[in-house]
């Protein structure tokens, strides 16, 4: 079975601290993202991986970075956390190509900086 | 770039109604068109992905079309049931990038 595991479900963070949102997918998928999720605005991509150690950015990647040394694996990194990212982070993964297959996500991570 | 609309924000209805959940969009020029289902608390899970040549695709109960010219598409449940209560959300594909509404939350009445 299809599976994206984001080991953190629930975080709570002081201002200025660096965080890491972690995803793992086992279907050997090239493409992976980073959305956030906030009541209205529906979800925004943040940034997206094609390949390993490629990435790209989306709408909104200010005060994010990513990383991927490896295929399966997808990380978020907040550098020095605030307030305004306060949200649900969601990652997902899809085959190669251009939009033509299901995206697959996971359970998301709600991260809560106070 | 690419705008996603849908609209009723929610929508409750009783048990055995039929649903029908619209979705604007306003660059036709999209690889396909999918719905999803969330559930409060969790992730997204795909529905129904409608490719650009298609018009419909259904699944069960589910049934989406997709009219690209006037940027529409539509998800209709049949005989709702109090298990189909949920966020539904629709997102096109332009390119690799998903563009996705703000969902339209359904509460079905036992």
């Amino acid at each position: 079975d299809v599976k994206v595991t984001q080991s953190s479900r629930y975080l709570v963070k002081r201002t200025g601290e660096k965080v890491f949102l972690e995803c793992v997918q086992d279907m050997d998928h090239e493409n992976m993202f980073w959305y956030r999720q906030d009541p209205g605005l529906g979800l925004r991509l943040i940034y997206f991986s094609y390949d390993v150690k490629m990435k790209e950015k989306g709408d909104i990647p200010e005060g994010y970075s990513v990383s991927r040394e490896k295929k399966e694996r997808f990380s978020l990194i907040l550098e020095s956390a605030s307030t305004n990212q306060t949200s649900m982070y969601l990652c997902a993964s899809s085959p190669p190509g251009t939009g033509r297959d299901t995206i697959y996500f996971g359970e998301g991570s709600w991260l809560t900086v106070v | 770039k690419q705008e996603v609309t849908q609209i009723p924000a929610a929508l409750s209805v009783p048990e055995g109604e039929n649903l029908v959940l619209n979705c604007s969009f306003t660059d036709s020029a999209i690889y396909n068109l999918q719905w999803f289902r969330q559930d409060p608390g969790k992730g997204l899970t795909s529905l129904l992905l409608i490719q650009s040549s298609q018009r419909e695709q259904t699944s069960g109960r589910l049934n989406a079309s997709l009219d690209k010219s006037s940027g529409r598409s539509t998800l209709y449940i049949a005989a709702s049931q109090p298990g189909d209560s949920a966020t539904y959300l629709c997102a096109a594909a332009n390119d690799y990038k998903l563009s996705f509404g703000a969902g339209t939350t359904v509460t079905v009445r036992a």
